[in-house]
């Protein structure tokens, strides 16, 4: 398996709810960042976390880092159609300047 | 997306064509970037350049080759390509800060849909 995978692949949720998504990963980090891309456009930075940060939010969006886990989730509450897209988390590889990307969940968000 | 553009947007091309893709960046960024991304595959790094310098060669064929003449400007050309080559190719760049602190945030053109006959 590769060093980023997001968990679920799809979600389908009606406009207004909450969406969650979850990136595991193998090999220390020093961040994690979470990008979002609409339909075969370029990838849109969200957010960005630090492996000593639990926590962080920016607008609708909650991300949260469990470093003894290797796992990350994205909460995007109130959700709105424009949110549908498919969003990745990357994580660099040993420290390195680059990332790898996981595969990426589609959500849909039913108006 | 006005901060990394790439052209074209699309392009299709036989098996024995020679093309290019270009990218601009108009951030300041001294980090370039080349990514592959087909369907139902995650995104593959090919290949990163810092400060002009080609740093990381994923493997990449030879039949993808990079150029960068200046922190600004990315290249990618292509020669005869296989259909499997037909993806979508994304341009990054970023601010590499030269310290520990990990992998900076990317910047991504809209990308260029390379169809190969």
């Amino acid at each position: 398996s590769q060093q980023g995978e997001e968990d679920p692949q799809a979600l389908s949720i009606q406009e207004g709810e909450n969406a969650t998504m979850n990136c595991s990963y193998k090999t220390s980090i020093n961040n994690l960042q979470w990008y979002r891309q609409n339909s075969g456009r370029g990838l849109v930075h969200l957010i960005l976390i630090r492996s000593n940060e639990r926590e962080k939010h920016s607008g609708r969006l909650r991300v949260t880092l469990d470093t003894s886990k290797k796992s990350s989730s994205l909460l995007i509450t109130a959700s709105r159609a424009a949110d549908t897209a498919s969003y990745f988390c990357a994580t660099d590889v040993n420290y390195g300047q680059n990332f790898v990307f996981g595969p990426g969940t589609r959500l849909s968000v039913l108006p | 997306e006005t901060g990394v553009t790439q052209t074209p947007r699309h392009l299709v091309m036989g098996m024995t064509n020679k093309k290019s893709l270009k990218c601009e960046q108009h951030l300041g960024h001294n980090a370039m970037y080349w990514y592959k991304q087909s369907a139902k595959k995650p995104l593959e790094l090919m290949f990163v350049y810092n400060f002009k310098e080609q740093t990381e060669n994923n493997s990449v064929p030879s039949r993808f080759s990079p150029e960068c003449p200046n922190s600004s400007h990315l290249f990618l050309h292509l020669h005869t390509l296989q259909p499997e080559d037909s993806a979508l190719y994304l341009c990054a760049s970023s601010q590499v800060s030269g310290g520990f602190g990990g992998a900076d945030t990317q910047y991504f053109g809209p990308g260029t849909r390379l169809t190969v006959l």
